[in-house]
């Protein structure tokens, strides 16, 4: 099993770019969920989905959108890229509220 | 609804000596409670859970936590650290509703030797 695997590992941006961050996990879980992580912050959440088909906002969605393509893909977009959602991003997926599986991370740069 | 406060940014320790990571909750429901691992440059992993039951918890690589309903605390502790240990520690819990979790701002534990 590879758990949740994220793509790409590393992205520049410039201001105004969009682009799709990739996730997928194969535990067959129901729930996915996509973090931004920033110095000092902790991990605070972007948008999540509870089950196939539906999607809702987390604590910071502004400027980004989500999509559950199926159960085992979550992806992430940036419509335009802005150097606030400079970060480092983390999608995880889990069984109800229990254990949450991490991927390794997203260091995206907005410049 | 629930929340949880890391009132350590950085906690420096020797090598060998004990550690503790403090995390301190609100709420007035039921509790579930979790600490996770973060390794540099990786995902986050679970340490260890409390969600009923005995109010001290065993993780991995020989962390254990002590739920205390009086003091509203879960905080982290181990007897011995090693070197391996350096890296960043997040308390989380749900925040009252549907499969999320809110993450503390995390403690960063430094071994030295």
């Amino acid at each position: 099993n590879a758990g949740v695997t994220q793509t790409p590992k590393f992205q520049v941006l410039k201001t105004g770019q969009s682009m799709t961050l990739q996730c997928a996990q194969d535990m067959n879980h129901n729930s996915m969920y996509w973090y931004r992580q920033d110095p000092g912050m902790g991990l605070r959440l972007i948008y999540y989905s509870a089950s196939e088909g539906t999607t809702d906002k987390g604590e910071v969605p502004n400027g980004y959108n989500v999509s559950r393509l199926n159960k085992r893909e979550f992806s992430l977009r940036l419509e335009s890229a802005a150097p606030s959602q400079t970060s480092v991003y983390f999608c995880a997926s889990s069984v109800g509220f229990n254990e949450q599986y991490f991927g390794p991370g997203t260091r995206l740069t907005v410049t | 609804a629930q929340s949880v406060t890391q009132l350590d940014s950085q906690v420096p320790v020797f090598e060998e000596a004990p550690v503790e990571l403090r995390c301190n909750y609100s709420s007035s429901v039921s509790v579930y409670l979790f600490w996770y691992v973060q390794y540099p440059n990786q995902g986050l992993q679970l340490l260890l859970k409390y969600l009923s039951g005995s109010t001290l918890v065993k993780g991995i690589n020989g962390f254990e936590a002590e739920f205390n309903k009086s003091q509203t605390s879960f905080h982290l502790r181990k007897p011995s650290v090693h070197i391996s240990d350096t890296a960043e520690y997040f308390c989380a819990a749900p925040p009252g509703g549907g499969n999320k979790l809110t993450f503390g701002t995390g403690t960063q534990l430094k071994v030295e030797l």
